[in-house]
């Protein structure tokens, strides 16, 4: 299995301000997901990169993908204090007859309103 | 966009006692269904993959008889915490998944406590 590792482990910023979080992982993939959890909730989906595209736009997310270092980033512009959340990268791997994702232990990331 | 149900939000309940916590995929059919826990500031840890129609595939170290899955339809995984102690308190979620280029979809977590 492998997990993505989410860099920095916590980062507090002010509203307004941009946001980068990375990640790493370490075998080759089909594409890589990252997901916002707010506190006591479950996950949601914000981004599926696949492995032939280097970078992908939702909102005021931005996704980088590079395969050769085996990372990627997550960029959130003109943060709000509702982008309070832990983010995870999940890079999907072939288990038990299907596609798991192993979670790593996100970016905390606090805006300061 | 694709919903997942969970349900109960939160269960308090006394040692010893089974709880079913079911996960239902609303506006799709799930080949796959994942069950995760979280324990406080922890990441969420893989318990069991979940396949309509099979026999769950659990991770290493978890206890298949603690934990029963059943996964009877492409809608519907339920898991059942059986004679519940105070250390299987923890928040678990399901996700339900539809294949390898597809995000998972998740439930909103069943905080569970043992008294």
């Amino acid at each position: 299995s492998q997990q993505g590792e989410e860099d920095p482990q916590a980062l507090s910023i002010q509203e307004g301000e941009n946001a980068t979080m990375n990640c790493s992982y370490k075998t080759s993939i089909n594409n890589l997901q990252w997901y916002r959890q707010n506190s006591g909730r479950g996950l949601v989906h914000l981004i599926l990169i696949r492995s032939n595209e280097r970078e992908k736009h939702s909102g005021r997310l931005r996704v980088t993908l590079d395969t050769s270092k085996k990372s990627s980033s997550l960029l959130i512009t003109a943060s709000r204090a509702a982008d309070t959340a832990s983010y995870f990268c999940a890079p999907p791997y072939s288990g038990a007859g299907s596609y798991q994702l192993t979670f790593g232990k996100g970016t905390k990331l606090s805006v300061i309103p | 966009g694709a919903v997942v149900s969970q349900h109960p939000s939160r269960v308090i309940c006394k040692s010893g006692t089974s709880v079913k916590i079911e996960c239902r995929s609303l506006d799709f059919q799930a080949t796959t269904m994942f069950w995760y826990r979280q324990f406080p500031k922890q990441s969420l840890m893989l318990m069991a993959t979940s396949n309509e129609g099979s026999k769950a595939t659990y991770e290493q170290g978890v206890e298949k008889d603690k934990f029963l899955i059943n996964h009877a339809s492409l809608t519907l995984s339920t898991l059942t915490v059986t004679s519940a102690h105070p250390e299987d308190s923890s928040f678990y979620i399901c996700s339900a998944g539809t294949g390898s280029n597809q995000p998972q979809h998740f439930g909103d977590g069943t905080r569970l406590s043992i008294l």
